[in-house]
């Protein structure tokens, strides 16, 4: 089955500051990647995705980029702001639309 | 819209007894659901597939006759656990698939949390 690794676990950064956060992923077949940010308790949130089809997406300081190839994607925070600090998590979709997540990372924007 | 909850937000139960949980789409219909598992500090596992009008599809490791799930409408799944012991305590986290043309987004509810004493 689907295998998704992500890194870093932790990341800690100063506001203003950018982040980036790497997954990679296992299944040829997967063909849809969503990022979620989760706070304590809460459901987990979407906050970008991409098909596979697309290189980049972006919108406002959220960025994702996909690279087939290397069969790896990433999530990039510019501008980083205290209420970004969460725990986000990045998924693939093999086609079948269950989802498959990474082990998560616990972002802290210090202010 | 596209709002999906789940009853109850949490609950408490003794060792040896069934909990049920539910989880429905308020505002569109969802031929599937998923149910996902997440332990304190880990990731969201998938544990099965819920279909309406048929039987669920289990994840590899996941026991089909503790975790018991019943989709008999396009608007509701539901979890029951059975005999729970302390190591089922978790967070429990539906979604439900709108399957539109124009989007792969699913939508997750709030989670349960479940606390087996």
């Amino acid at each position: 089955g689907e295998n998704v690794e992500q890194h870093p676990s932790t990341l800690s950064v100063q506001e203003g500051d950018s982040a980036v956060i790497k997954c990679t992923y296992s299944d040829s077949a997967s063909n849809y990647f969503p990022w979620y940010k989760q706070e304590l308790g809460k459901r987990p949130q979407l906050i970008i995705d991409i098909r596979s089809n697309v290189g980049e997406k972006k919108d406002q300081r959220i960025a994702v980029t996909l690279n087939k190839t290397a069969k790896h994607f990433s999530l990039h925070i510019t501008e980083t702001q205290p209420e970004d600090s969460a725990v986000y998590f990045c998924a693939s979709d093999t086609g079948r639309r269950a989802l498959t997540f990474g082990s998560g990372t616990r972002l802290q924007v210090q202010p | 819209g596209a709002v999906v909850s789940q009853h109850p937000s949490w609950v408490i139960c003794k060792s040896g007894t069934s909990v049920k949980i539910e989880c429905r789409s308020l505002d569109f219909q969802a031929t599937t659901m998923f149910w996902y598992r997440q332990f304190p500090k880990q990731s969201l596992m998938l544990m099965a597939t819920s279909n309406e009008g048929s039987k669920a599809t289990y994840e590899q490791g996941v026991e089909k006759d503790k975790f018991l799930i019943n989709h008999a409408s396009l608007t509701l799944s539901t979890l029951t656990v059975t005999s729970a012991h302390p190591e089922d305590s978790s967070f429990y986290i539906c979604s439900a698939d709108p399957r539109l043309a124009v989007t792969d987004t699913q939508y997750f509810g709030p989670g349960t949390r479940l606390t087996v004493l």
